[in-house]
């Protein structure tokens, strides 16, 4: 059966500073894996996702996420923090690749400090 | 703007009522899924639909729930006889057959029971 552990439920970075949102998943199969984000009071956003294509996946708002098989790993980096990017941060994995059903992490709440 | 449409965004109701909440997914979707969603959780699957069949309903759907996507399109969730306990964000995400694309939500329903 599929999981996902995200490892911290809350990053405080100060603006500028690399973002670290670390992510370890469990499955049987070749994983899809995703992370969106949810700023407060609005949905959900799709970042980015892995679907067995290049490892090193590049999102929106620049984040990107390296998927390391042997680590069972898909951790979500940034360069430099903005402030904008203070929300929630969820880690996802398919359920047996077919995105039918998404198995959800408890979220990383990320933020940003001046 | 075509992405996942929810209506209403905000929901009042006295226990006992029964509410509708409806979701408009983006037109070449041909899946559709609900979640609900409570203060510092990630969201829960409740149910999803493949065109108008509905394949899976989560053991979180009770009797009181029920949803309908009659011509493949929009989706219905009804919950009749409200609890205090169905006070949640609802949201609702499409996504095209297959491990691609990932699902993309809609802003959600927030649904307060009194």
């Amino acid at each position: 059966a599929q999981s996902v552990t995200q490892l911290d439920s809350h990053v405080s970075v100060s603006e500028g500073t690399p973002v670290l949102l670390r992510c370890n998943y469990s499955s049987s199969y070749s994983p899809s894996l995703f992370w969106y984000v949810q700023h407060p009071n609005k949905g959900l956003q799709l970042l980015l996702k892995y679907t067995s294509a290049a490892t090193l996946v590049k999102g929106i708002n620049g984040f990107e996420a390296e998927f390391k098989k042997s680590e069972t790993s898909f951790h979500l980096t940034k360069p430099s923090a903005h402030m904008s990017d203070a929300a929630e941060y969820f880690c996802v994995v398919s359920d047996a690749g077919n995105n039918r059903k998404l198995i959800w992490g408890l979220g990383t709440s990320l933020a940003v400090n001046p | 703007d075509t992405g996942v449409s929810q209506d209403p965004r905000h929901k009042i109701t006295k226990r006992g009522q029964n509410v509708t909440f409806r979701c408009d997914p983006i037109s070449e979707h041909n899946r559709l899924y609900w979640y609900r969603q409570t203060l510092g959780q990630g969201p829960e699957f409740l149910t999803y639909f493949q065109n108008e069949a509905q394949l899976e309903k989560s053991r979180l759907l009770s009797d009181r729930f029920s949803a309908e996507r009659p011509k493949g399109s929009f989706s219905t969730l009804e919950i009749q006889r409200t609890e205090q306990g169905d006070s949640a964000m609802y949201l609702c995400a499409s996504s095209l057959e297959g491990p691609i694309g990932g699902q993309y939500f809609g802003p959600g329903t927030r649904l307060l029971v009194l």
